[in-house]
């Protein structure tokens, strides 16, 4: 298996645009999660889908930013309008399963953001 | 609520050192416990894990044991090497969630 993997690795881009950053998970896995890394904050989850279905989008900063996953084997995190302040290290994870039985998160490579 | 602690860093060593990082965690029931690791640059790699106490989950010369009793689960290496220079994260899995902890920086000089 490839693992996780993230386009684009890189991302630079002025205040105000959109940006998308993708991902396709471990095939088979039915957790998928977005975390946002920084230096300040650490590691934050932002939102995570079961079956492709959202389920906890609670760690969503603000209404700029949107994730979907249109079908098992992509998922998308949306920023728009994009803000100097969301440059981070974007990271895509999936998992088989959630809970107590050691199923542990594949973490893609991350996508550095970087929003001039 | 469950939550994972870790010791603060950075851990600077000598190469051929032992290590050990600290953490506990708080749970209510028995939750699965992990270590990862993330080299520069990259994202966080699956290190060891354990599921029940007393067990004890090993790779790469790491090692860490699951202990209810004090509910906790430190890192240790015998003999650590440049290039394990890292950040490393405890998590902890529980019904419904996944917690990371902090992570602590590992520098190790030759």
């Amino acid at each position: 298996d490839a693992g996780v993997i993230q386009s684009p690795r890189h991302e630079v881009t002025e205040m105000g645009q959109e940006v998308t950053l993708r991902c396709k998970p471990i095939s088979g896995h039915d957790y998928l999660f977005w975390y946002r890394q920084t230096m300040m904050r650490g590691l934050e989850l932002l939102i995570y889908f079961n079956n492709n279905v959202p389920i906890d989008d609670s760690g969503m900063p603000e209404d700029r930013f949107s994730a979907k996953m249109p079908n098992a084997s992509f998922s998308t995190l949306k920023i728009q309008p994009s803000e100097p302040r969301d440059s981070a290290v974007y990271f895509c994870a999936s998992s088989p399963k959630q809970g107590r039985g050691g199923y542990g998160y594949t973490f893609g490579s991350g996508t550095r953001l970087t929003v001039v | 609520g469950d939550s994972v602690t870790q010791m603060e860093g950075p851990v600077t060593l000598s190469e051929e050192a032992f290590l050990t990082i600290n953490c506990t965690y708080t749970a209510t029931g028995y939750p699965s416990l992990f270590w990862y690791v993330q080299y520069p640059g990259e994202g966080l790699q699956l290190l060891l894990k354990a599921t029940k106490a007393d067990d004890k989950g090993s790779n790469k010369g790491f090692e860490a044991t699951y202990r209810k009793e004090t509910t906790s689960f430190h890192l240790e290496k015998g003999s650590v090497q440049v290039s394990d220079s890292a950040v490393y994260f405890c998590a902890l899995s529980d019904i419904n969630k996944f917690y990371f902890g902090s992570g602590t920086k590992l520098n190790v000089k030759p």
